[in-house]
């Protein structure tokens, strides 16, 4: 049952710290997208990855956010320095070679920034 | 501006009833629109797609409509049943876009009672 798996599940950690989430995609997809939610504004995209080339991160904080994928089997987002405003659920979802098609999210990381 | 919309007001209705959640776009000429379903605690689930050239789409007692002239969809869940309790997203790829890149809705919490 290939599915997006994310570590951590939880965060807390105190303002000022870095944080690294991770996401593993599913097998085989090659665009990969880092999302944000919150009860205020929703999900919302901060960046994606395709064929592990960063297309778009206009949707990102530029000073304190960065998104990378190593390989094709992983994706991270980090957050240096944080900020109590970051605390959110962060979503990873990954899509396959065909336009249109499902996006299949992860379980998410929480995050609070105390 | 561009804009999703779905009710912010939770839905509820009887077991057995259909529901009927609404998603209104403004400034968008979406290739696409998607529905999710969210559980609390995980990520979206993708349920439906319907294309700019289709009018409807089913899939066992869920029914979309897009409507292109009045830039709105609408998602029915017949013959509702409180495990159809979760809220619903909307989620559009402008047609400009062709990167599936989706801009979602903030979400409408549908609750199923007995």
């Amino acid at each position: 049952d290939a599915r997006v798996t994310q570590t951590p599940r939880h965060k807390v950690t105190e303002m000022g710290q870095e944080v690294t989430m991770r996401c593993q995609p599913i097998l085989g997809h090659n665009t990969v997208f880092w999302y944000r939610q919150t009860m205020m504004q929703g999900l919302e995209l901060l960046a994606y990855f395709r064929n592990r080339a960063p297309l778009d991160d206009s949707g990102m904080p530029k000073d304190r956010f960065s998104a990378e994928m190593p390989d094709a089997t992983l994706a991270t987002l980090k957050i240096q320095p944080s900020e109590p405003r970051d605390s959110a659920v962060y979503f990873c979802a990954s899509v396959g070679e065909r336009y249109q098609e499902t996006q299949y999210f992860g379980p998410g990381t929480r995050l609070l920034v105390l | 501006s561009q804009k999703i919309e779905q009710n912010s007001e939770a839905l509820n209705i009887q077991e057995g009833k259909t529901a009927t959640l609404t998603c209104n776009y403004t400034n968008y000429s979406p290739a696409y629109l998607q529905w999710y379903r969210q559980d609390p605690g995980r990520g979206p689930v993708f349920l439906l797609l319907i294309r700019e050239n289709e009018k409807e789409k089913r899939k066992e007692r869920l029914k979309v409509t897009f409507d292109t002239t009045l830039k709105q969809s609408l998602f029915h869940i017949t013959a509702s049943q409180p495990a159809d309790s979760a809220t619903y997203l909307c989620a559009l790829e402008p047609s400009s876009y062709n990167t599936d890149k989706l801009i979602f809705g903030t979400g409408t919490r549908l609750q199923v009672f007995p």
